[in-house]
């Protein structure tokens, strides 16, 4: 088993719609969370960093954290074409900058 | 957001030569910066960790004398690929946490094709 899984999707939506993407993870030891979204052929860029549990919330995405359940999640709202991309969850416990990822998941926002 | 860069952006060379991809950051200082692999389709795969002034850490199954790491400075690190041969080619991307950030800052990446 894989210490961080995510759906590979691809998941598709129309236009305007919510995106939600979500992690589960198994170490209770990780307290950084990121969500990077990555082009075909180019770096992840970063879009959303939590720390520990709770919500964050920046323009269009919110990202949502529960350590109870080992479980992270990622809403776009009033989704766009533009926003068609993988989603890397990634995240790393308190010492040392190593990080994490999941596997990614493909969304395609249709027009 | 911290901005990392990667040259060359896409290379490719004959089997057996080596190559060398460097990573810089521009606008912040870096004692540590990371190398990453990618496959079509896959998720990243840390290869090895670069430490300024020292030598680097590889992870499991990573062959430290096919890919040398040097982090002469603050700002550079450089990925060779020694003898290159076709199944190394993939993408190269290098990221760069801030000084007591705790998220990274990823490079545009370098695609390999050794044919």
């Amino acid at each position: 088993q894989k210490e961080v899984e995510q759906d590979p999707g691809p998941l598709s939506v129309p236009e305007g719609a919510i995106v939600s993407l979500n992690c589960t993870y198994s170490n209770s030891a990780f307290q950084y969370f990121m969500w990077y979204r990555q082009y075909s052929r180019k770096g992840p860029e970063l879009l959303m960093y939590t720390y520990s549990s709770g919500n964050k919330e920046d323009g269009r995405f919110t990202a949502q954290v529960d350590k109870s359940s080992k479980y992270i999640s990622l809403f776009i709202r009033d989704s766009q074409p533009s926003d068609s991309a993988t989603y890397l969850c990634a995240m790393r416990g308190a010492a040392g900058n190593k990080l994490t990822f999941g596997g990614g998941t493909r969304v395609l926002v249709k027009p | 957001g911290a901005v990392v860069s990667q040259h060359p952006s896409w290379v490719i060379c004959k089997s057996g030569t080596s190559v060398k991809i460097e990573c810089r950051s521009l606008d912040f200082q870096a004692t540590t910066m990371f190398w990453y692999r990618q496959f079509p389709k896959q998720s990243l795969m840390l290869m090895a960790t670069s430490n300024e002034g020292s030598k680097a850490t590889y992870e499991q199954g990573v062959e430290k004398d096919k890919f040398l790491i040097n982090h002469a400075s603050l700002t550079l690190s450089t990925l060779t690929v020694t003898s290159a041969h076709p199944e190394d080619s993939s993408f190269y991307i290098c990221s760069a946490p801030l000084d007591k950030q705790e998220t990274q800052y990823f490079g545009p990446g370098t695609r390999l094709l050794v044919l």
